[in-house]
């Protein structure tokens, strides 16, 4: 059974500063997502990857297989931000995620 | 397309009612997905079709019944539902080839309330 730790549960930041959210896991994996969801919304899949980094507008999400650790960063953050944000990896030739707890953020103007 | 639509958006019904989930999307994906999310709780797997045929049934009661009619529908037919089965219950889709399983797209979900 595959472990998810994200870090930190909850954070507030002030506009336009630079946010990290973490995410740890114990079993290997095939990929991992990262998604996000607005209270009482459905869920947006923001990221996936299985290696390396990649970069959307103000987002960027970085891998480490070795280490077994993912990172989603916001650059100059907005109140629009302000979500859930959940980690989901899934283990090589499943069909299963093994979501994170969340961290809520929340981006005060 | 990239989207994966839900309807209805809120459905209340009561424990005697039959009512029916629907998903949609035009991706040409051939996995879909019924999860569901009681309120501040990751979202749990419920049931997973591979072209059209039940990959995945996470043990949930017989009163839930998934239904696949085709590779761009989903439907999730309701039974004898009991108030704790009140919370969103969200539909995905994604590729399902020999390059893997794809990245799961998550539709807006339906917020169901059993009476």
């Amino acid at each position: 059974k595959n472990e998810v730790e994200q870090s930190p549960q909850n954070l507030t930041a002030q506009e336009g500063e630079f946010i990290t959210i973490n995410c740890s896991y114990s079993v290997g994996i095939s990929a991992l997502h990262w998604l996000q969801q607005h209270p009482g919304g459905g869920i947006v899949s923001l990221f996936m990857l299985s290696s390396g980094k990649k970069k959307h507008g103000r987002l960027i999400a970085t891998i480490n297989i070795q280490e077994k650790h993912s990172s989603l960063h916001i650059t100059a953050s907005h109140p629009r931000d302000s979500a859930v944000y959940i980690c989901a990896p899934r283990g090589a030739g499943s069909y299963q995620l093994t979501f994170g707890k969340g961290t809520k953020l929340s981006v005060i103007p | 397309d990239t989207e994966v639509t839900q309807t209805p958006k809120h459905l209340v019904m009561g424990m005697t009612n039959k009512k029916s989930l629907k998903c949609e999307q035009h991706m040409g994906h051939r996995a879909m997905y019924w999860y569901k999310q009681k309120a501040k709780k990751p979202p749990e797997l419920m049931f997973v079709y591979s072209y059209e045929k039940l990959s995945i049934n996470e043990s949930v009661p017989s009163r839930f019944s998934p239904e696949c009619p085709n590779s761009s529908l989903l439907n999730l037919h309701l039974h004898a539902l009991q108030p704790e089965d009140s919370a969103l219950y969200l539909c995905a889709s994604s590729q399902d080839d020999s390059g893997g399983r794809g990245e799961q797209f998550f539709g807006p979900g339906t917020r169901l309330t059993v009476l």
